[in-house]
């Protein structure tokens, strides 16, 4: 089955630096691959998505890049805010089978 | 549109004891899922349901986890008896049928049920 591996476990930058959070996934038929945020006591949300056809997206200060040859993907957030600290996961889905990375959790200092 | 609501929020209990959690989907998606997110991990996938149809429970330890979802909309899952080592927050999740061409579709997230087995 698909296993997913996300790196770095924690993170902290200074406001209005930049973030990346990079994931690697291991079943080649991985098709489709969201990143969701998640802060305290909440479920996780959604943040930005991307298919196994595409292999950049951008979506205001949030972005996420595909290499299917290397089977990694990475979230790089830029003008980091305080409140885009909150834990991040990655995950990768071939059909419903929807895995998830270990989590990054981030952390802006302002 | 209100999102996926779960009750309850928290529930501590005795080890040995049941424990219920429930899920009220987003209206309209007929596609449910249930995760266990353990601490300082990320969801697992327990079962997924489409419509009533459980079409994928190969990770829910049936010995003692059990769900159903009798008309297609919310979902009960269950723990009888409870163990020390259940102690998670209970996800549920919901989306709209896959597309058409095999594209997979975004997955809502409720708040959760933090279970504590003491």
């Amino acid at each position: 089955g698909e296993n997913v591996e996300q790196h770095p476990s924690t993170l902290s930058v200074q406001e209005g630096d930049s973030a990346v959070i990079k994931c690697t996934y291991s079943d080649s038929a991985s098709n489709y691959f969201p990143w969701y945020k998640q802060e305290l006591g909440k479920g996780p949300q959604l943040i930005i998505d991307i298919r196994s056809n595409v292999g950049e997206k951008k979506d205001q200060r949030i972005a996420v890049t595909l290499n299917k040859t290397a089977k990694h993907f990475s979230l790089h957030i830029t003008e980091t805010q305080p409140e885009d600290s909150a834990v991040y996961f990655c995950a990768a889905s071939r059909v419903y089978d929807m895995r998830f990375g270990a989590g990054t959790r981030l952390t802006v200092k302002p | 549109e209100a999102g996926v609501v779960q009750s309850p929020r928290y529930k501590i209990i005795e080890k040995k004891q049941p424990v219920a959690f429930w899920c009220n989907p987003i209206s309209g998606h007929n596609t449910l899922y249930w995760y266990l997110q353990n601490l300082g991990q990320g969801p697992e996938l327990l079962i997924r349901y489409e419509n009533e149809e459980a079409v994928d429970d190969s990770q829910l330890p049936k010995d003692r986890f059990s769900a159903e979802r009798l008309k297609g909309v919310d979902s009960t899952l269950k723990i009888q008896p409870a163990e020390l080592g259940d102690s998670a927050v209970y996800l549920c999740a919901s989306s709209l049928e896959r597309l058409a061409g095999g594209h997979n579709n975004e997955q809502f997230f409720g708040p959760g049920t933090r279970l504590t087995v003491l």
